[in-house]
């Protein structure tokens, strides 16, 4: 149990251009779900966190017009980086945290290469 | 300032040779201190989530414990599958998200 998935696993795209990635519970119900991006070698960062039917809280200094967060449902979330330029290109994770509970269990995470 | 710090930054050991990783932490009101492993180029695995000082939970090499400051993570007669990068996080009582350390990169060797 507690299975998340994340689509599209890799994806590159050239500069300017947006993309969407989606995050998905796919055995539990998600109050929240986090955002996090990770350059290589290095730890976890967080970007947001999002509650469903309500807006993303971003960390500072994560641009929330850059990076669009829509928690839809109670088992998806997407993220939509617009705009991208070469330095967005990392790797990102989301988790889910299921309800009444304070485990995540994490996405196996996006590639995003901005060319 | 709530804080997460691990080591050692990379371990390696031979097949069989048991050793603990490190984390320490300072958070306001700890709702949870939790260990992943990561593998390259995937995303972190839940391992254990350890809530009260002197708990402890296994799975089999692995056993966490915890105390007011920090959290073991021993590894009993490890496999060279048992490599991979450790992360520990905490859970401030404020805050729903987790702060993560940097990592323990444990190789171990055949």
């Amino acid at each position: 149990g507690a299975v998340v998935s994340q689509h599209p696993s890799w994806v590159i795209c050239k500069s300017g251009t947006s993309v969407k990635i989606e995050c998905r519970s796919l055995d539990f119900q998600a109050t929240t779900m986090f955002w996090y991006r990770q350059f290589p070698k290095q730890s976890l960062m967080l970007m947001a966190t999002s509650n469903e039917g309500s807006k993303a809280t971003y960390e500072q200094g994560v641009e929330k017009d850059k990076f669009l967060i829509n928690h839809a449902s109670l088992t998806l979330s997407t993220l939509t980086v617009t705009s991208a330029h070469p330095e967005d290109s990392s790797f990102y994770i989301c988790s889910a945290t299921p309800l009444g509970n304070y485990e995540q269990y994490f996405g196996p995470g996006t590639r995003l290469t901005v060319t | 300032e709530d804080q997460v710090t691990q080591s050692p930054e990379a371990l390696r050991l031979q097949e069989g040779e048991s050793s603990s990783l490190n984390c320490s932490y300072t958070v306001s009101g700890l709702r949870g201190l939790f260990w992943y492993r990561q593998d390259p180029g995937k995303g972190p695995e839940f391992l254990f989530t350890l809530y009260s000082a002197g708990e402890e939970k296994e799975k089999e090499r692995l056993k966490a414990t915890l105390t007011k400051k920090e959290s073991f993570l021993h590894i009993t007669a490890p496999k060279p599958e048992d490599s991979a990068t450790y992360l520990c996080a905490v859970r401030p009582g404020s805050q729903g998200n987790l702060i993560f350390g940097k990592g323990t990169k444990l190789s171990v060797k055949p």
